[in-house]
């Protein structure tokens, strides 16, 4: 069974531009959640997608945005690139029932660096 | 608000040396717990989780976790340290309050296991 694919998987931009990444969740899962990696603040939520709907936010700007699309892919966009948006994005899959949690499995991540 | 604290950022052990790795978390509902590895140049993997039930938790790799509700804690132990054990450990909690498939991680302990 194929894990969770993640594309681009590097990924190098100015700032100011901004930059979408993609998420292909395990097939059957229905829930999608991003994460943002840094060696200073550590794993941070994002937000969660659940059959194309927003479930969760973490605290980051509106800069941050996502959506899924209902076969169940997720992206999520970041506008007006920052130096400190530079880290690893890593998207997380799980759900195959509403109103449930349940286990998350990680794909490798994209890694963003902002010049 | 709920958070997640690991008390040593730096393990440094030999093979076949015993391992505790420390985890308390601040939320006193029901709560799903969870410990990722992350090997050098890899993805987050699971290498146990708590739900329900027996409070002693096994995982991959030999791993054990055990939840003791009254501490808030859900430390991780293995008997007998392998140098491929060296990687990164995250300790994540997943409140039913904070919504589904929201996972709050601590700052990671990076485990350095010596020949």
């Amino acid at each position: 069974k194929a894990g969770v694919t993640q594309t681009p998987r590097y990924l190098i931009k100015t700032r100011g531009q901004q930059v979408t990444l993609s998420c292909s969740p395990i097939s059957g899962h229905r829930s999608v959640s991003w994460y943002q990696q840094t060696p200073g603040q550590g794993l941070q939520f994002l937000f969660e997608y659940f059959s194309e709907t927003q479930r969760n936010k973490g605290n980051f700007p509106g800069r941050f945005s996502g959506r899924q699309f209902s076969n169940s892919r997720s992206e999520m966009n970041v506008s007006t690139l920052e130096l400190g948006d530079s880290a690893l994005y890593l998207c997380a899959s799980s759900g195959r029932t509403r109103g449930t949690t349940d286990t998350q499995y990680f794909g490798p991540g994209t890694r963003l660096t902002v010049l | 608000a709920q958070s997640v604290s690991q008390h040593n950022h730096h393990v440094i052990l030999s093979e076949a040396a015993s391992l505790e790795l420390g985890c308390n978390y601040s939320y006193g509902g029901t709560v799903n717990l969870f410990w990722y590895v992350q090997y050098p140049g890899q993805h987050l993997q699971l290498l146990l989780k708590y739900f329900s039930g027996d409070p002693l938790v096994k995982g991959i790799k030999g791993f054990e976790a055990e939840f003791i509700k009254s501490k808030f804690s859900f430390n991780l132990r293995k008997p007998s340290v392998q140098w491929s054990d060296t990687a990164e450990y995250f300790c994540a909690v997943n409140s039913y309050f904070g919504g589904y498939n929201k996972l709050i991680f601590g700052a990671g302990t990076r485990l350095a296991v010596h020949p």
